[in-house]
């Protein structure tokens, strides 16, 4: 029984690159949450989404990022033309129905040069 | 009033002794409250979760004490272990805000041996 799975664990990017980070669910989890991390620091929402539908966007930059949930494979947070101040670890999560416990996986550290 | 203050910022517990985290909240809408734990290079782990119709809940060695008319709620871990150091975090969510996770800000706890 796989829990939430997260790739890839670490990220180097250059200013200006792109950054994509995949994230499968839990079998059978159908809600998928993302999160930002700095050090020392909470984690903070960035968006909620269900199997092909964004939900709630409300802690997403509007510009550089995106985030999408499709019928098939796994959830992919995208962030382009990326600064230094998005080096940070990205989390996400993923739970059976809404109001359940959310699940972490490991994480992705996109550190940006 | 999306807030979660969490303290103290740091703990030190001897072995064998009780580790008590507090949190509190503003907005009375909050109907979820988790705690996770999260080792360095980790992701949070789920490990107790209230909602406000109890006062306590406990699993294990690991017990949420609820006081809905103060906004508080905490954490104590029985018999803490060397193995229990870690960063906690204390969270709440909604239903109006499709239950995002809001964050308290962590307490680092070393059990020494």
């Amino acid at each position: 029984n796989a829990g939430v799975m997260q790739n890839p664990r670490h990220l180097v990017r250059r200013r200006g690159q792109e950054a994509r980070l995949r994230c499968s669910p839990m079998k059978g989890h159908s809600h998928v949450y993302w999160y930002r991390q700095l050090p020392e620091e909470g984690l903070k929402f960035m968006v909620y989404l269900q199997k092909e539908n964004i939900i709630d966007e409300s802690g997403m930059p509007k510009e550089r990022f995106s985030a999408e949930f499709p019928k098939e494979g796994p959830s992919i947070l995208r962030i382009q033309q990326v600064v230094r101040g998005d080096s940070a670890a990205y989390f996400c999560a993923s739970s059976p129905n809404a109001g359940d416990g959310q699940y972490f996986g490991p994480g992705t550290r996109l550190t940006v040069t | 009033q999306q807030q979660v203050k969490q303290s103290p910022q740091s703990l030190i517990v001897q072995k064998g002794g009780i580790s008590i985290i507090n949190c509190a909240y503003e907005n009375t809408a909050f109907d979820y409250f988790p705690w996770y734990q999260q080792f360095p290079g980790k992701g949070p782990a789920l490990l107790i979760a209230i909602r406000p119709d109890v006062s306590e809940k406990k699993e294990g060695r690991f017990t949420i004490s609820f006081n809905k008319s103060a906004k508080q709620f905490s954490l104590h871990i029985m018999d803490s272990q060397p193995g229990d150091s870690a960063t906690y975090f204390c969270a709440a969510s909604r239903k109006g805000s499709n239950y995002q996770l809001i964050w308290g800000a962590g307490t680092k706890l070393i059990i020494k041996p």
